[in-house]
């Protein structure tokens, strides 16, 4: 398996532009979730899926930011329209989720660094 | 409001040497706490974890420790190499399987 894929892997774009981030997550996985990293606030979850139903979209910052699954083995992060404040490394994890099960932990892709000028 | 914190940002120590990564968490209803290390331009990748029911767990060079009663876990790094220079992060999860991050420690082992 070639793990969790994100492309693409750097994006530059001026304020005020739309940005989509893919991702890919390991066949047989059934939960997504997309993080952000900051120095300030570390990895703050944005959303997760689960079975492709967004279960919790709490840390989403702004209504300028949108997420789907439209199946089991892709997903998007939406940005409409981009800010500065938006630049920051975006990751994608993917976990097989079954209740009562302890958590193992994620696989996450190796991130798209967003630059937004 | 971060209810995982890692005070510490950064830590340097001579290789051969123990590193201690420390975390404290706010939520009681965590039941899960998992430790992760980030390579720059790559996503992190789990290291070790640790349920609630127990206070340690042990794997090669790898130990974590964890203080419910002080919501307090740390990991150790015995004897640390210049490899495991990276960032850490302490993680808890709850029974929502919503993993809760802190800000990471950034290791360095110098040789």
């Amino acid at each position: 398996d070639a793990g969790v894929i994100q492309s693409p892997r750097h994006e530059v774009t001026e304020m005020g532009q739309e940005v989509t981030l893919r991702c890919k997550p390991i066949s047989g996985h059934n939960s997504l979730f997309w993080y952000r990293q900051t120095m300030m606030r570390g990895l703050e979850l944005l959303i997760y899926f689960n079975n492709n139903v967004p279960i919790d979209d709490s840390g989403m910052p702004e209504d300028r930011f949108s997420a789907k699954m439209p199946n089991a083995s892709f997903s998007t992060l939406k940005i409409q329209p981009s800010e500065p404040r938006d630049s920051a490394v975006y990751f994608c994890a993917s976990s097989f989720f079954s209740v009562g099960a302890s958590s193992y932990g994620y696989t996450f892709g190796s991130g798209t660094r967003l630059t937004v000028v | 409001d971060q209810q995982v914190k890692q005070n510490s940002p950064s830590l340097s120590v001579q290789e051969g040497r123990i590193s201690i990564l420390n975390c404290d968490y706010t939520n009681s209803m965590f039941d899960y706490f998992l430790w992760y290390k980030k390579y720059p331009a790559e996503g992190p990748t789990f290291l070790i974890s640790i349920s609630s029911i127990k206070d340690k767990n042990e794997d090669g060079r790898f130990t974590v420790f964890l203080n419910k009663s002080a919501k307090h876990l740390s990991l150790h790094i015995v004897p640390s190499q210049p490899g495991d220079s990276a960032v850490y992060f302490c993680a808890a999860s709850g029974m929502n399987q919503k993993v809760t991050f802190g800000t990471g420690t950034k290791l360095q082992v110098i040789p």
